[in-house]
């Protein structure tokens, strides 16, 4: 149980188009998801926090209008990055929590974005 | 929220024990050390999370002293396989939960 699924895997795009990214929660219900982007050999780092049916919250340096994030169900989220551009090429991964204790958050497989 | 701080890499031999330690000083009462395991271009994977003392899982085990300013995860008779980043978070639920990543492990295990 407990799974995550993100699609698309992999997507290549051109520079000024936008791109969407969903990621679904397959058996469970979650309050909570959270998008984090991954550059090569660094860390995660937090985005937003969306909780369903409210507007996401995004962390510091992270632009809104930009990164478009819908919670519009228990089980879905969708990151649009909106006119991207070669540096939002990276790996994108959401996971979903059902917020009731400290453990329970899961990762998608995350999304390989590349802007040509 | 804790920062965390734990070695950039660490080499091992297959079979031996691996403990990997991080410290996090400024964590607050109610937060919780989870550990996760991350292999490339792949999404995070939870391996063990505590408070406090001991808690042993069949894949790890997590030792947090009781002052609880660090932790160490200790994987029993790594195999190659294990090879992986793993990050140390210190999970908090102030202010809404959310999960922040420290710089995190490069586990090279050789045969």
């Amino acid at each position: 149980g407990a799974v995550v699924s993100q699609h698309p895997s992999r997507v290549i795009c051109k520079s000024g188009t936008s791109v969407k990214i969903e990621c679904r929660s397959l058996d469970f219900q979650a309050t909570t998801m959270f998008w984090y982007r991954q550059f090569p050999k660094q860390s995660l780092m937090l985005m937003a926090t969306s909780n369903e049916g409210s507007k996401a919250t995004y962390e510091q340096g992270v632009e809104k209008d930009k990164f478009l994030i819908n919670h519009a169900s228990l089980t879905l989220s969708t990151l649009t990055v909106t006119s991207a551009h070669p540096e939002d090429s990276s790996f994108y991964i959401c996971s979903a929590s059902m917020g009731l204790s400290y453990n329970e958050q899961f990762f998608g497989p995350g999304t390989r974005l590349t802007v040509l | 929220l804790a920062k965390t701080t734990q070695p950039i890499s660490m080499d091992s031999y297959e079979g031996q024990e691996v403990n990997i330690t991080c410290s996090h000083n400024n964590i607050a009462t109610n937060d919780y050390i989870t550990w996760y395991q991350q292999f490339p271009s792949q999404g995070p994977r939870f391996i063990i999370q505590g408070y406090k003392t001991k808690v042993t899982n069949e894949v790890a085990s997590l030792f947090i002293p009781a002052d609880r300013k660090s932790s160490t995860l200790s994987l029993p008779r790594v195999s190659l396989s294990d090879t992986a980043v793993y990050y140390c978070l210190v999970v908090t639920n102030t202010g809404g939960f959310k999960t922040i990543f420290g710089a995190g492990t490069r586990l090279f295990v050789k045969a």
